[in-house]
């Protein structure tokens, strides 16, 4: 069974510019989660997605949005990006209450 | 919202031997507590979870027990090997928004 899948790896933006996270789910998943881990820090809930529609967000600006398509697949989109939006974006998907599944994530860097 | 506390935040220990990490919760209405494993550069692994119906549950070498009087909940790593080197994350969750709270991580090294 193949795992949950991010893409790019790796990003490079500059401040001001806007940035897009995609994230597969594990098949037969319905809710996805982001999350975001600053350098040596532990992991910030971002958004959950279920069933195409956004359920929670975490303590973060509206400048961090996303949305979840018909196949469950989810994109991140955060806007007028800043220095400490530098981090590891790691989504896991879900198909039954609280088992999450992680991502290898996408490491972000604001330059 | 939920507040999760994890110690040590290093901890060094020698081949063989027993790794303990600890964490408390703050809100009661957590039910679930899932334990993470993340090596470098790759997303956190799932390890064992546990339910608030009960108290101890093992795998193999790995055990985790919850006092859900006191709020808190351990992992138990019997037999250390090299490759359980990695940074581990104690979380809390099920509170009915279906979000996890994780603690800080623990960063364990097994000397050989």
């Amino acid at each position: 069974e193949a795992g949950v899948t991010q893409s790019p790896t790796h990003l490079i933006k500059t401040r001001g510019q806007q940035a897009t996270l995609r994230c597969s789910p594990i098949s037969g998943h319905t809710s996805v989660y982001w999350y975001q881990q600053a350098l040596g820090l532990g992991l910030q809930f971002l958004l959950w997605y279920d069933e195409g529609e956004e359920r929670n967000r975490g303590n973060f600006p509206p400048r961090f949005s996303g949305r979840q398509f018909p196949n469950y697949s989810s994109e991140l989109n955060v806007n007028a990006l800043e220095l400490e939006d530098s981090a590891l974006y790691l989504c896991a998907s879900s198909q039954r209450r609280n088992e999450q599944y992680f991502g290898p994530g996408t490491r972000l860097t604001v330059t | 919202g939920e507040n999760v506390e994890q110690h040590p935040s290093t901890l060094s220990v020698q081949e063989g031997d027993s790794a303990v990490i600890k964490c408390t919760y703050s809100d009661s209405a957590s039910n679930y507590f899932p334990w993470y494993k993340q090596e470098l550069g790759k997303g956190p692994q799932l390890i064992i979870d546990i339910r608030s119906n009960v108290g101890e549950k093992k795998d193999q070498r790995i055990a985790v027990t919850l006092n859900k009087t006191a709020k808190h909940f351990s992992l138990h790593i019997t037999e250390t090997q090299p490759e359980d080197s990695a940074v581990y994350f104690c979380a809390a969750g099920g509170g009915g928004d279906y979000k996890l709270s994780f603690g800080a991580g623990t960063t364990v090294t097994v000397r050989a």
